[in-house]
């Protein structure tokens, strides 16, 4: 079946390093995603992985991704308090045009 | 950068009333897509099209039916909202990767 999970919560010390994981169920998924969503807002892409990657760096952000363990990950270098959002985590796959999102993991930048 | 721009950020509405919510996109995508985003949830998705007139189901379609009469376009129709169809709706679109969203629509319905 189609299920993306998600820790719920997830609380830094500006400056640090955030790591976000998900795991997924379905291995047809060709992509994998994260989504940022603000209070109110709706969602912004922060960045995308097709499934025969392993890892992509965009700046502050690093995605990992573990095929085999049906596992992703974000990590946010040097993280900021304006990175304290909900963060989602979605697949599509191969078949479909739909995503299937994580609940959110909601990341606390502390001062 | 792609806008995906949803006609209203708030709407109220009484049960029973039909509903339109309108989302517009600048980018001449293909597809466009209705997600429902309930508190503590991620969005699930409630309609797509993938062109002009062409529509198909997501995962929670009842209660809702859907507009593609103009490529740039895609309406949400609530036919005799309910209380239980109070949620944030929000709206996306492609062109292959990825989905870009809107800012969302907070729909109550009292």
């Amino acid at each position: 079946g189609e299920d993306v999970e998600q820790s719920l919560f997830l609380s830094v010390r500006e400056g640090d390093s955030s790591v976000i994981n998900c795991t997924y169920t379905d291995s047809s998924s060709t992509y994998l995603y994260w989504y940022k969503q603000e209070p109110g807002a709706g969602l912004q892409l922060l960045t995308y992985i097709f499934s025969n990657m392993d890892m992509k760096q965009d700046q502050r952000l690093t995605v990992l991704l573990n095929k085999k363990d049906k596992h992703l990950s974000l990590r946010i270098a040097d993280t900021q308090t304006g990175d304290s959002a909900i963060y989602f985590c979605a697949e599509r796959m191969d078949s479909s045009y739909k995503l299937i999102f994580g609940s959110g993991t909601r990341l606390l930048v502390r001062p | 950068d792609v806008k995906v721009t949803q006609s209203s950020r708030y709407l109220v509405k009484r049960t029973g009333e039909k509903v339109f919510l309108e989302c517009v996109q600048d980018m001449d995508h293909e597809n466009m897509f209705w997600y429902r985003q309930d508190p503590g949830l991620g969005p699930r998705l409630i309609y797509f099209s993938y062109d002009v007139k062409m529509k198909e189901k997501g995962d929670i379609p009842e209660g809702y039916s859907v507009s593609r009469e103009k490529k740039e376009r895609f309406s949400l129709i609530l036919e005799s909202a309910s209380t239980n169809q109070t949620s944030m709706y929000l709206c996306a679109s492609s062109q292959g990767q990825p989905q870009h969203f809107g800012d969302g629509t907070r729909l109550s319905i009292l």
